[in-house]
């Protein structure tokens, strides 16, 4: 595809169940970031992969966050018991190399937590 | 502490109205300072970058180091620059590694 592409576009779970959110980078991107949007917090940085490590997971807010990465393509970001607070919008953006900048993001996946 | 501000939630303006959305940033390196645009419905995309002393849609944006600032500018808004506006600040991840810092973002409506 063209750009950064994220599935589900929504996501609706109740308190206490994982789920998974899933970032396909523009191909041949090496680097991808995962993204928090909420409202009065702005965009937070969750965490960072080259290639498929993570040298950056600085940003993810507790140890129910996890991330992935395989084949230096898609990446999956894992919530497992899911709060309330968790609610937000997840985005996802992609870059040639580890520059920290890029274009544009994914559509993001809405999270509702019930 | 490496951050970003900007200190205004929300900003209306009526159309052909100067507009300044403000950012300020705090950073001990040589800062990169960009602005990124979420119009209504729309993925978050890059508006402009200090480095590239760009005028984008109208806009401008000039670093200045002295007030740490990088005010966002547009001479005569237009209802179409509606949109939620975000500053951010390129630092160091580690390495040569870099991420975006952003600020919470300027709600900004540009009435008819």
């Amino acid at each position: 595809g063209a750009g950064v592409s994220q599935s589900p576009s929504n996501k609706v779970t109740e308190k206490g169940k994982d789920v998974e959110l899933r970032c396909d980078p523009i191909s041949g991107h090496t680097a991808l970031y995962w993204y928090r949007q909420s409202l009065g917090q702005g965009l937070e940085f969750l965490i960072y992969f080259q290639g498929n490590s993570a040298p950056d997971k600085s940003g993810l807010p507790s140890d129910r966050f996890s991330a992935e990465r395989t084949g230096g393509s898609v990446s999956t970001l894992t919530i497992q018991r899911t709060q309330q607070e968790d609610s937000a919008v997840y985005l996802c953006a992609s870059s040639l190399r580890a520059s920290g900048t890029f274009g544009f993001f994914g559509p993001g996946t809405r999270l509702t937590v019930l | 502490a490496q951050r970003v501000t900007q200190p205004e939630k929300l900003l209306s303006v009526f159309k052909g109205a100067p507009v300044e959305l403000k950012c300020n940033y705090s950073y001990s390196g040589s800062p990169e300072l960009f602005w990124y645009v979420q119009y209504s419905r729309q993925r978050l995309q890059l508006l402009l970058r200090h480095i590239s002393r760009e005028s984008i849609k109208g806009f401008t944006a000039d670093l200045n180091k002295g007030e740490t600032s990088f005010h966002l500018k547009k001479p005569f808004a237009q209802e179409e620059d509606s949109a939620m506006y975000y500053c951010a600040l390129k630092m160091s991840s580690g390495g040569s590694n870099y991420k975006l810092t952003f600020g919470k973002g300027t709600l900004l409506t540009v009435n008819p």
